[in-house]
């Protein structure tokens, strides 16, 4: 069975500094990586996502993230924050033993300091 | 705009009583999802569909009811036997696995 390990259940940052919040995945097949950013009262919003091809994938809003087979890692990262950036950011995953089903993250709360 | 809709925002009821939350979407997606979201628990399944009139039981599907008569359609009921419904409650929808989710607004429901 899949499952999804946010590290860090808050970050707390400067505006302008960079972040990464980190994300680790277990799964025994080819998987699916999805980041996913939630303001207060809101849904969730896909920043990215990984299928396939290049391990460095570019979202909106200025967030990157990586994909590390081997460490079986999928971090975001972003090189300057703002305070809009204040947050919850869900990693999730997918994969065919799954039937494709996303499984989330307990989440990341990112605070956005002046 | 093509999107997912949930109604209402929020929802108050009273213990005891069995509430339904509306979730209807116009994207033309197959699968359709329900979420229960709690402080710091993330993102729990309560119950999927993939085609119309068909749908699976998630991770904590008791307590809970839907139906899915119509592909824009797939509303969740709270029933009584739901010991701890207070929550936030996410409807989404996929068209194939490689796009992901698309996620309505939420409903939060508070029971007294």
């Amino acid at each position: 069975a899949q499952s999804v390990t946010q590290l860090d259940s808050q970050v707390p940052v400067f505006e302008e500094a960079p972040v990464e919040l980190r994300c680790n995945y277990s799964s025994s097949v080819s998987v699916y990586l999805f980041w996913y950013v939630q303001y207060p009262n809101q849904g969730l919003q896909l920043l990215l996502k990984y299928l396939s091809g290049s391990t460095l994938v570019k979202g909106i809003n200025g967030f990157e993230a990586e994909f590390n087979k081997s460490q079986t890692s999928f971090h975001l990262r972003k090189p300057s924050v703002h305070i809009s950036d204040t947050a919850e950011y869900f990693c999730a995953v997918s994969d065919k033993g799954s039937n494709y089903k996303l499984t989330f993250g307990k989440g990341t709360l990112l605070t956005v300091n002046p | 705009d093509g999107g997912i809709t949930q109604s209402p925002k929020y929802l108050f009821r009273k213990e005891g009583q069995n509430v339904t939350l509306s979730c209807e979407q116009n994207l033309n997606h197959d699968a359709m999802y329900w979420y229960r979201q709690d402080p710091g628990q993330g993102l729990r399944l309560i119950y999927y569909s993939q085609i119309v009139n068909d749908f699976q039981k998630g991770d904590i599907a008791e307590g809970y009811s839907v139906s899915r008569e119509k592909k824009e359609s797939f509303p969740l009921t709270v029933t009584s036997a739901q010991k701890n419904p207070t929550a936030f409650y996410l409807c989404a929808s996929s068209i194939d696995f490689g796009n992901g989710y698309t996620f309505g607004s939420g409903t939060r429901l508070t029971v007294v």
